[in-house]
């Protein structure tokens, strides 16, 4: 079974420029999550929706980061203009949320991004 | 959400028995212990979790004291591949994703 996938892996941008990172997560599962990871430190939540709604946005800096999920499925993290502190890498993840929910996260690969 | 302390880092060689704590003083009734295992350049991975005793699968074993402040995530004779930052979290059964990552412990395995 495909777990969650990311893409692109990794994207150099000049600051001011616009991103886009794109995530597909498992089949069957409901909730789908964005994390920012900084160079050593754990992840941080960014955005939580539960099938297309967010649910949890509150850590997601609205002036410049959107984030959507169409259809319950893939989503999309975008940031318009990107900033040198952007810099990081975005994990997303998804967990099943029916009978048996466990909270186990399953999280992709992260895209690195680095801001010049 | 309980707060977690646990090492920054730890050191190991390849073949020996790993012990690392986690301390949370203020868990709360209805929380569980969730350790993740991370590796370079991927995003971190479930290994394991426990409400209290003792809980082992195939790549760990966790052990929850009586009052459970605290717990250690226990990794038999590790190898090269166990160097990863490994993650305690604590939080309620099925909700994940309310779950916040610390930073974690280092740990380095030798040969």
């Amino acid at each position: 079974e495909a777990g969650v996938v990311q893409s692109p892996r990794y994207k150099i941008i000049e600051k001011k420029q616009p991103v886009a990172f794109w995530c597909n997560p498992i089949s069957g599962h409901n909730t789908l999550y964005w994390y920012l990871q900084n160079l050593g430190q754990g992840p941080e939540l960014l955005i939580r929706y539960e099938n297309e709604e967010a649910v949890d946005d509150s850590q997601l800096p609205k002036d410049r980061f959107s984030a959507e999920r169409l259809k319950g499925v893939d989503s999309t993290l975008k940031i318009q203009p990107a900033e040198l502190g952007d810099s990081a890498v975005y994990l997303c993840a998804s967990s099943f949320g029916g009978a048996g929910n466990t909270g186990e996260l399953f999280f992709g690969e992260g895209s690195r991004l680095t801001v010049l | 959400l309980a707060k977690t302390t646990q090492p920054i880092s730890m050191d190991s060689y390849e073949g020996q028995e790993v012990n690392i704590t986690c301390s949370h003083n203020n868990i709360a009734t209805n929380d569980y212990i969730t350790w993740y295992q991370q590796f370079p350049s991927q995003g971190p991975r479930f290994i394991i979790q426990g409400y209290k005793t003792k809980v082992t699968n195939e790549v760990a074993s966790l052990f929850i004291p009586a009052d459970r402040k605290s717990s250690t995530l226990s990794l038999p004779r590790v190898s090269l591949s166990d160097t990863a930052v490994y993650y305690c979290l604590v939080g309620i059964y099925n909700q994940g994703g309310k779950l916040i990552f610390g930073q974690g412990t280092e740990l380095s395995v030798k040969p």
